[in-house]
């Protein structure tokens, strides 16, 4: 089946210790997003790919960078993690951009920070 | 920016019953989507919508665009336990971007 996939589904990174969470797709979908959800709130955008091109949201800190290195696979890379970050990091996938393009999310990646 | 107002934030019902929680926003939209999220899970697509007016069926579960195009529903028929999770609404503009309601939390007694 034709699905988003989350690696690793919990990770457990210390306070400040660089951390990369990955992303990989069969869909053969040209957009990538990666999103943050904290408990009992909705995902939040930090940014996403329209195939290479990288799109940053205004208020996603310098602290979260992305990597698409082919189609299949984006990368989330958090840099100094602090408490604050540990959240659920959700991955989600549309074939194209604009009306008639859902995302579909992967199974997300737990993130404790230590 | 645009926001949705999700409703209700919580609900508990007994299984069996039919439930109904809605989205409305001061903006137009031009396409809805519900999603439904269990624990520790990301968010599973269950029905998109495309056109004002639309009525669309899955299952036990129906929702409308409205007519308006800045407000949309969702019913649940007939109650079961796995109903139980997280249901968000979410409107997409004329951007790729998703607007997210807040959730609404299920909770289904049997």
């Amino acid at each position: 089946d034709a699905m988003v996939i989350q690696n690793p589904r919990y990770q457990v990174t210390q306070f400040g210790k660089p951390v990369t969470l990955s992303c990989s797709q069969t869909l053969n979908h040209n957009v990538m997003y990666w999103y943050q959800q904290k408990s009992s709130q909705a995902p939040k955008l930090l940014f996403h790919y329209y195939d290479k091109d990288f799109n940053n949201e205004a208020d996603t800190p310098d602290n979260f960078q992305s990597r698409r290195p082919n189609t299949s696979f984006c990368f989330l890379d958090i840099r100094s993690p602090g408490l604050g970050d540990a959240a659920m990091y959700l991955c989600a996938t549309s074939r194209q951009v604009g009306r008639g393009n859902e995302q579909f999310f992967g199974p997300g990646t737990r993130l404790t920070v230590l | 920016g645009q926001q949705l107002n999700q409703s209700p934030q919580s609900m508990f019902i007994q299984e069996g019953e039919d439930v109904s929680m809605n989205c409305t926003s001061s903006s137009i939209f031009n396409t809805w989507l519900w999603y439904k999220q269990d624990p520790g899970e990301g968010p599973v697509l269950l029905i998109a919508l495309y056109k004002a007016g639309e009525l669309t069926s899955n299952g036990r579960l129906t929702a409308q665009f409205g007519i308006t195009r800045k407000d949309s529903f969702l019913n649940i028929s007939a109650s079961i336990p796995s109903d139980v999770g997280i249901y968000f609404c979410a409107g997409q503009g004329g951007s790729e971007k998703l607007v997210f309601g807040k959730g609404t939390k299920l909770t289904v007694n049997p």
